[in-house]
């Protein structure tokens, strides 16, 4: 009966580097959303999953970041390469299905900072 | 394309004043609208929501919004601020996609002085 976790909470990386963020939705939640708050774009979407379906990968700033939804539930979101214009709090949510009306549940975020 | 608009990024009102958080939307349409809290360290809490119907809804922790179409506007307000309303409020619009991903604005930063 959680809400959404995510982890690491933090993240310190070097440039250049690979990271791995994960997301862990709401039980039977079948929509999930990543999104970035960082101090020059404020709160931006990244990519969403529903069920079995293409994800929306709209929002993805460049071809460094990918994700992916094992199934059904657990997210990963990967950022190959990192930069420093990659440092910014990468946030969770999901919600019971992916339509207008339905809330969307927000993890605490994990804080990337690349050095 | 839907946005948000929060004029005002910070606002210092004094314990126990009432409050009134600034959003403006741009959407032909109906929008669907939403006021989030966020705390340090936190993520995003739903404050309210506005879909359709009575234009002043009402949301936690004494918070309330009123949709107002002629100014594209849903202003967030509080009768009387307590230190801990002292957050970062965000406000957002559903992206009428397949996806029904948010567009947030900006943010406001509330600060509360003793």
């Amino acid at each position: 009966g959680a809400g959404v976790s995510q982890s690491p909470s933090n993240k310190v990386t070097e440039k250049g580097k690979d990271v791995e963020l994960r997301c862990d939705p709401i039980s039977g939640h079948t929509a999930l959303y990543w999104y970035r708050q960082s101090l020059g774009q404020g709160l931006e979407f990244l990519i969403y999953f529903q069920g079995n379906s293409a994800p929306d990968k709209s929002g993805l700033p460049s071809d460094r970041f990918s994700a992916e939804r094992t199934g059904g539930s657990v997210s990963t979101l990967t950022i190959q390469r990192t930069q420093q214009e990659d440092s910014a709090v990468y946030l969770c949510a999901s919600s019971a299905l992916a339509n207008s009306y339905n809330e969307q549940f927000f993890g605490p975020g994990t804080r990337l900072t690349v050095l | 394309a839907q946005s948000v608009t929060q004029p005002d990024i910070h606002i210092t009102v004094s314990e126990g004043a009432s409050l009134e958080l600034r959003c403006n939307y741009s959407y032909g349409a109906t929008p669907y609208l939403f006021w989030y809290v966020q705390s340090p360290g936190q993520g995003l809490q739903l404050l309210l929501k506005y879909f359709s119907g009575d234009t002043l809804v009402q949301g936690i922790k004494g918070f309330e919004a009123e949709f107002k179409r002629s100014q594209s506007s849903f202003n967030l307000r509080k009768p009387s601020v307590h230190w801990s309303d002292a957050a970062e409020y965000f406000c957002a619009v559903v992206r009428m996609d397949s996806s029904y991903k948010l567009i947030f604005g900006s943010g406001t930063r509330l600060l509360v002085r003793p």
